[in-house]
């Protein structure tokens, strides 16, 4: 019963590949978020889905693509991989479009770009 | 634009010693203001929230922080620290839109 989860935990590739990180949350939350978690533990967002629509895009190589099947999910395609794509992602879900509301995270998935 | 800054990227306390982490933020309007944990391998986790009234916020594992308008600070206490208190924190603050503008956060060591 994970309230936010994502699939895989860990990933390692090689640079040049394509590949999908999975989010899913029981939440019944309307709103979505994919955050990149650098070596630092800088905390940048990337994008936000609220009732599968897109409502933040930041300033992210268009390598990377969002899509939102459905409320419950958000998953994040990454094509052509780099060597600085190498992080932690996090899933993130929120009951409202705001940024005055508690956001829930899910464990993270680990990038590795060899 | 709305932007948090926390003083001190590490901290080090012995375990029974107070916990404080300092957090400033920058806002054009009333903001709303988190503390949010970080275990390691972990995804965040809220910690407390501000949002109006109260300005002393109480939150889980008896962590608080106090909101000062003037000083334009949000920063974390917890009076005795516990070895399981050892984390990354991040201040977070709600910008006009969409957004959390997050900190670029504490490690909090705690020796025995």
């Amino acid at each position: 019963d994970t309230a936010v989860s994502q699939t895989p935990k860990y990933l390692v590739t090689q640079m040049g590949n394509d590949k999908s990180i999975k989010c899913e949350q029981n939440l019944g939350h309307d709103t979505m978020y994919w955050y990149k978690q650098d070596s630092k533990k800088f905390l940048k967002i990337m994008f936000s889905y609220n009732n599968k629509e897109l409502i933040i895009n930041e300033t992210v190589p268009n390598r990377f693509s969002p899509k939102s099947p459905d409320k419950a999910h958000l998953n994040l395609h990454i094509n052509s991989l780099e060597l600085g794509d190498s992080a932690v992602y996090f899933c993130a879900s929120s009951q409202l479009a705001t940024s005055t509301d508690t956001q829930y995270f899910g464990p993270g998935t680990r990038l590795t770009v060899l | 634009a709305q932007s948090v800054t926390q003083l001190g990227s590490h901290v080090s306390v012995s375990e029974g010693a107070l916990v404080l982490l300092r957090c400033n933020y920058s806002s054009s309007v009333p903001p709303y203001l988190f503390w949010y944990v970080q275990y390691p391998n972990q995804g965040l986790q809220l910690l407390l929230k501000y949002t109006t009234g109260a300005t002393l916020v109480k939150g889980i594992n008896g962590f608080e922080a106090e909101f000062k308008k003037s000083e334009t600070s949000f920063h974390l206490t917890k009076p005795s620290a516990h070895m399981s208190d050892a984390a990354e924190y991040f201040c977070a603050v709600s910008d006009e839109g969409f957004k959390t503008i997050f900190g670029a956060g504490t490690r909090l060591f705690v020796k025995a």
